[in-house]
């Protein structure tokens, strides 16, 4: 059981470059998400999906496309890398419903765009 | 939307002393707070978690506290050891979990001093 999977663990950009970060998770969670993490900002939300074919954006999601075609995979693309978005980024997913869930998160890509 | 205060941003005790993490957070609609402990380079992981139609939980070392009126929680770690020196994160949110994205305070630097 893999869990929440994300590559590459690493990526360097140049300004205007675009790129995709993977996500893919084995435990059949309908909700998925992007986070990004900066010194002192903490996590803040991206885009997330509650299901296949469902996306929202969440605090941050300027810059970033996302689409959910399968359970599985929730892809982040950057269009147009700029320097703003060098940060870690994580994948997470959990099932949704009532009660509350934890949040599954994967190993992080770390992104510097120069 | 949500907003999560966390303080204080560092915090230094003597092992075996305890620690204690404050959180705040506006939406009297959240009903699910969850913990997360991250060590450096590594993703969050959830440490322990609590709902709102509960005032208190404990895992071991590990406690939680929550007053709705107040809209506030806090992690309490008693007999602090060396593992513990991480940054840890307080998160709110307003759905049964993690289906409209946790909204994450600014994390809490622990070092546990021998």
């Amino acid at each position: 059981n893999a869990g929440v999977t994300q590559t590459p663990k690493f990526q360097v950009l140049k300004t205007g470059q675009s790129m995709t970060l993977q996500c893919a998770q084995d435990m059949n969670h309908e909700y998925m998400s992007w986070y990004r993490q900066d010194p002192g900002m903490g996590l803040r939300l991206i885009h997330y999906s509650v299901g296949a074919g469902i996306t929202d954006q969440g605090e941050v999601p300027n810059g970033y496309n996302v689409s959910r075609s399968t359970t599985e995979d929730f892809p982040l693309r950057l269009l147009s890398a700029a320097p703003s978005q060098t940060s870690v980024y994580f994948c997470a997913s959990t099932f949704t419903g009532q009660g509350g869930s934890p949040l599954h998160f994967g190993n992080g890509t770390r992104l510097t765009v120069t | 939307g949500e907003n999560v205060e966390q303080h204080p941003s560092t915090l230094s005790v003597q092992e075996g002393d305890s620690a204690v993490i404050k959180c705040t957070y506006s939406d009297s609609a959240s009903n699910y707070f969850p913990w997360y402990k991250q060590e450096l380079g590594k993703r969050p992981q959830l440490i322990i978690d609590i709902r709102s139609n509960v005032g208190e939980k404990k895992d071991q070392r590990i406690a939680v506290t929550l007053n709705k009126t107040a809209k506030h929680f806090s992690l309490h770690i008693t007999e602090t050891q060396p593992e513990d020196s991480a940054v840890y994160f307080c998160a709110a949110s307003l759905a049964g979990g993690g289906a409209d994205g946790l909204t994450f305070g600014k994390g809490t630097h622990l070092i546990i001093q021998p």
